[in-house]
């Protein structure tokens, strides 16, 4: 089946830096990956929907300077979190779209100290 | 827009016993319905979708769900639970009436099986 894999699983830092998340299709080639946020005991919220080659469409609310979102390859996309702060903190989940079924990534924990 | 309701945010059951998860939904187009499964610190399983064919689905790990329309509803069952079906399950739709476009997700519901 595919698979899609998110490096790192999780990451702490410190607030004012910046952390990249990476999704990536392992076995397939992805034109649509989608990037969804989920805060403890809460459920996913879409954050943005990202096209290969092309600039990536934010849901309402969320920043898309501060979470910049680049989808080079058919392959990877990854998310980049700004000058983090600890209200970033949360379950970043990725997914990618082959033919007509999507498929999601193990998740990435990030916490901001 | 699309929403969902998941009735219940923690269900528990004794093993062996009936699992029933709710989820009811508002769509202005036909909807494509979605039920998945996550464990602690892990991603999504896709367990079953509806997507406009058969009412009653099957899925994996003995799971099934029922779209009524009349009632909105897409409730999952599974007619034995098991200590491995403990887990968080999210119901979800498909804002462009496909199985591969942006999903809205219910609030999930924890469930608990009792030995």
């Amino acid at each position: 089946g595919a698979v899609v894999s998110q490096h790192p699983s999780w990451v702490i830092c410190k607030s004012g830096t910046s952390v990249k998340i990476e999704c990536r299709s392992l076995d397939f080639q992805a034109t649509t990956m989608f990037w969804y946020r989920q805060f403890p005991k809460q459920s996913l919220m879409l954050m943005a929907t990202s096209n290969e080659g092309s600039k990536a469409t934010y849901e309402q609310g969320v920043e898309k300077d501060k979470f910049l979102i680049n989808h080079a390859s058919l392959t990877l996309s990854t998310l980049t979190v700004t000058s983090a702060h600890p209200e970033d903190s949360s379950f970043y989940i990725c997914s990618a779209r082959w033919g007509f079924e999507q498929f999601f990534g193990p998740g990435t924990r990030l916490t901001v100290l | 827009a699309q929403s969902v309701t998941q009735l219940g945010s923690h269900v528990s059951v004794s093993e062996g016993a009936l699992v029933l998860l709710r989820c009811n939904y508002s769509s202005s187009v036909p909807p494509y319905l979605f039920w998945y499964v996550q464990y602690p610190n892990q991603g999504l399983q896709l367990l079953l979708k509806y997507t406009s064919a058969a009412t009653l689905v099957k899925g994996i790990n003995g799971f099934e769900a029922e779209f009524k329309k009349s009632e909105t509803s897409f409730h999952l069952t599974k007619p034995s639970a098991h200590m491995s079906d403990a887990a968080e399950y999210f119901c979800a739709v498909s804002e462009s009436g496909t199985s591969y476009g942006k999903l809205t997700f219910g609030q999930g519901t924890i469930l608990t099986v009792h030995p």
